[in-house]
Parts: C-alpha cells; structure tokens; sequence
C-alpha cells in the first residue's frame, strides 16, 4: 500500500518554464513533507519541506504548495534550468515516528 | 564540513558471501537510517537508529540483515549469507536532534551474482 505517490514517472519541460511535480498521499497522519532531488550516481538531497500547518513555503526558484484537505502537495520550479533535470521523490513523516516514506520519484527533464 | 560517508561505493560479491557496508553520519546528528533502493520497491527504510540505539528495523527484510551503531559515528549493514535479491542501492542517512531533514550519503551500489 503506497502510502505517497507520485503518479507522473516523467516531466519535460522547456528552459525558462514552470515545472510543476505532484505527490499524493493517503496518511493524514503525516504532518511534514520533503521534496528530494537525487542525480545519478549520488544520493537525495534534500531541496525544500513544509510542514502541516502551513500551506506554502518558498525558497528562491523552488515553492512547495500543500493541500492538507486534498492530502496534496506540488513542487514549483521558476524559472526551470538544465542542471535541475534530476529524479525527485517526495517524501512525507509522522513527527512522532521520524521515518520518511518516499514516493516513487518523477523524473524531471529540462531541455534547452 | 563532510557529508554523510558511506563505503564502498561499489560492491561485487558472490551468492552466499558475507556484505559489510559502513556508514559515518555527519558529526552531531543524532539520527541513522538505512535505505535501499530497487527498481521494484523505490527507495525503502531498512533501520533507524537514535543516539545509537535500533528504533525501527521493521523494514530489515529478514534474519540475513542485521545493523550495528557501536558509537555516535559509525554504523554497518551486513548481509550474510548475500542473495542475487540484495543487488541493490544501499543508502545511509543521518539528521540532527530538532530537524526532520535528512541527509544522504552516496549510496552503495551492491552487486551478488
């Protein structure tokens, strides 16, 4: 049972455009999300969180959308470059049990 | 300042020998989890460990995985006997105290023919 999903495997997008990738997730018990970039041959890093209490949380190019009512999150990446063609997963936790659950990762393309 | 570091990064070993994969987490995370990754299953937590101590090890698949975290900066995953089902990606992950946030080493590409 797939506790977070991420129903797109892949995104292209244009240079200088949104990129917009979604995750769905079915625990209301999960009170903070992560979105990870991973490269090839390396491992996740983490890019940007929101917890449940808030509903958007923003870092330079990268924001995090959350619709707890949805049990929805998004990740927006203005403008797109090259170098963030990656495979992003997000990733959810209960503060309590301090364990990610990962979805299955979209694998971003951005093209010049 | 270092990351999580994680070794080897590369494993190939024969059906039936004994793994040892070896983690340090960064210096002052208190929190130690390892992952594998497959095509099949995505990313999946094997283990964690707080102040060094086993929270969690329901993801351990079986009796062939265990962990150790004898001190605040070194861990290992061993498998014994190894199975051509473990070739996989191991990761090791470490966070502090107040964070969520968790930290990636490199991985370790473990291969068993």
């Amino acid at each position: 049972d797939q506790q977070v999903k991420q129903n797109s495997p892949s995104l292209s997008v244009q240079e200088g455009r949104i990129s917009i990738l979604n995750c769905d997730y079915t625990n209301s018990m999960f009170d903070y999300f992560l979105w990870y970039k991973k490269y090839p041959a390396e491992g996740p890093t983490f890019l940007i969180s929101i917890s449940s209490i808030k509903d958007k949380n923003e870092d330079g190019r990268f924001t995090v959308f959350l619709n707890k009512s949805a049990k929805h999150l998004s990740l927006h990446i203005v403008p797109s470059q090259p170098g963030d063609s990656a495979v992003y997963f997000c990733a959810a936790e209960s503060g309590s049990a301090r364990q990610l659950t990962f979805g299955s990762g979209t694998q971003l393309t951005v093209l010049p | 300042d270092a990351g999580v570091i994680q070794s080897p990064r590369h494993e190939v070993t024969e059906m039936g020998q004994e793994v040892t994969l070896r983690c340090k987490p960064i210096s002052g995370h208190n929190s130690l989890f390892w992952y594998r990754q497959t095509m099949m299953r995505g990313l999946e937590l094997l283990i964690y460990f707080n102040n060094n101590v086993p929270i969690d090890d329901s993801g351990m698949p079986e009796d062939r995985f265990s962990a150790k975290m004898p001190n605040a900066s070194f861990s290992t995953l061993k498998i014994q006997p190894s199975e051509p089902r473990d070739s996989a990606v191991y990761f090791c992950a470490s966070s502090g105290k107040y964070s969520y946030e968790q930290y990636f080493g490199p991985g370790t590409r473990l291969t068993v023919t």
